[in-house]
């Protein structure tokens, strides 16, 4: 399919480890990128490609590829992380966009 | 540094048009790919289309093909978004992102938005 789905939301308590997964076809052969997004501010780029930081992104977020699933993971999660965060990748087949239905994290 | 800077807020009446420009600076604006993305109220990100700002090449997405067009000025280094038969449905904040993708020695590949724009508000409401 040309989605690319995400649990709604998820929960860390302060410091613990929270990982979110993203699934879809497009993924078997396309790297994800992630993106996090406060309210009222645009997305900010967290991870993109084979694990890679943007400058400024602290290293406790990481990501992975298995099959057709990406996921990024938040170690020791604070409570600025608290934020949606969406994947993205593109459809091979009609080189469309496609963006995740996005993942609500709250750090507790 | 790179900065995309985007129009401000637009108020507009079903069925008529919009024109959402996003101004380009400090990089070479004919070296990458500009994306537009919105956000309707309490909900996610939707792409919208894909413009090549070296040959003006677009692809948009499917739901709304012949409504949307990306257009480029390069003099100015600005990308236009316009969004024609507004509709209620068409209240967001619209985005526009630079794009860049890179191939991997694994085959695969991986794309990114590193540059967003500031946003621009658009309601649709008579």
């Amino acid at each position: 399919s040309s989605e690319l789905t995400q649990d709604p939301a998820v929960s860390v308590a302060l410091g613990q480890t929270v990982r979110i997964t993203c699934q879809g076809d497009s993924l078997r052969n396309n790297y994800a990128s992630w993106y996090q997004q406060k309210p009222g501010q645009a997305p900010v780029l967290v991870l993109y490609g084979q694990n890679k930081r943007p400058s400024g992104i602290p290293d406790r977020f990481s990501g992975s590829s298995s099959g057709n699933a990406a996921s990024l993971t938040i170690t020791g999660a604070q409570a600025e992380d608290e934020a949606d965060y969406y994947c993205n990748c593109r459809d091979s087949r009609n080189n469309h966009l496609i963006f995740g239905t996005g993942t609500k994290v709250t750090v507790l | 540094q790179v900065q995309m800077v985007q129009s401000g807020a637009e108020m507009k009446k079903p069925g008529a048009s919009v024109k959402v420009s996003c101004k380009a600076s400090g990089y070479t604006f004919s070296n990458y790919g500009i994306i537009w993305v919105r956000q309707a109220p309490g909900q996610g990100l939707e792409w919208m289309g894909w413009i090549n700002a070296d040959n003006g090449n677009t692809n948009y997405a499917q739901k709304l093909q012949g409504r949307v067009t990306l257009t480029t000025d390069t003099s100015t280094s600005t990308v236009y978004m316009e969004l024609r038969n507004l509709r209620s449905e068409d209240t967001a904040v619209y985005y526009c992102a630079r794009g860049e993708k890179v191939r991997y020695s694994n085959g695969w590949s991986g794309e990114y938005f590193q540059y967003w724009g500031q946003g621009t508000l658009v309601t649709v409401s008579s």
